[in-house]
């Protein structure tokens, strides 16, 4: 599986966006990358997913870079609720997720 | 629509004891995931199912065992506890093993074992 190296950890300020970044230099054409996310004490929840373009949904934005070596989360305007252990994966179109360890965001008020 | 849904959320249990992690979901998946966290680790996949009666190994199969029976439930087993097993158990599942959609995590199983 195709290695990703995400921060260990980022701050921000409430209403201010978040860019969490993703390396993933030796992605493959056919790796997805997906972001997920922990709230303390909860399971894992789905965040958002690409594979080329960049995506935007009701949580969040992806950018990839044109290179797919790299992307970006983006949390436009974040909230306390969005403090969590962000993680970036990348999987081949198999039937499993591996996790890293992710990046723990802080938010502050 | 419950989700992903596991028994029981707390379970204390004496070396050498074993235990079933229940896990079912109710969405009609095929996939279903078994992971285990550790304190401020990520998360780490032990057994998954691709549909039922098939079952394949994960990351960190050792000191555990599946079945897949039906397509709701995807149980854990613990034979013989050992301290090395304390940590969080969460199940998951997804629509298919094709990892453009999304897996749906339950609450998770702390299991400490003394």
């Amino acid at each position: 599986d195709a290695k990703t190296t995400q921060p260990n950890s980022m701050e921000s300020n409430e209403e201010e966006p978040v860019h969490l970044p993703c390396n993933h230099s030796t992605i493959s054409g056919t790796d997805y990358i997906h972001w997920y996310r922990q709230l303390p004490s909860q399971g894992p929840e789905y965040v958002i997913h690409g594979l080329t373009s960049n995506v935007n949904n009701r949580m969040a934005s992806l950018a990839i870079a044109e290179d797919r070596k790299s992307s970006t989360l983006i949390l436009h305007r974040a909230t306390l609720r969005d403090a969590a252990v962000y993680y970036c994966i990348l999987s081949r179109n198999t039937d499993k997720l591996i996790f890293g360890t992710g990046t723990r965001l802080q938010v502050f008020p | 629509n419950a989700g992903v849904t596991q028994t029981p959320k707390f379970r204390i249990l004496k070396i050498g004891q074993s235990m079933t992690l229940q896990c079912t979901q109710d969405m009609n998946h095929n996939y279903m995931y078994w992971y285990r966290q550790d304190p401020g680790m990520g998360l780490k996949l032990i057994y998954y199912s691709v549909g039922a009666g098939i079952t394949d190994k994960g990351e960190v199969p050792n000191g555990y065992n599946v079945s897949r029976s039906t397509t709701e439930d995807f149980p854990l087993r613990l034979e013989l506890a050992a301290p090395s097993q304390t940590s969080v158990y969460f199940c998951a599942s997804s629509y298919s093993g094709e990892m453009n959609t999304e897996a749906f995590f339950g609450q998770g199983t702390r299991l400490t074992v003394v």
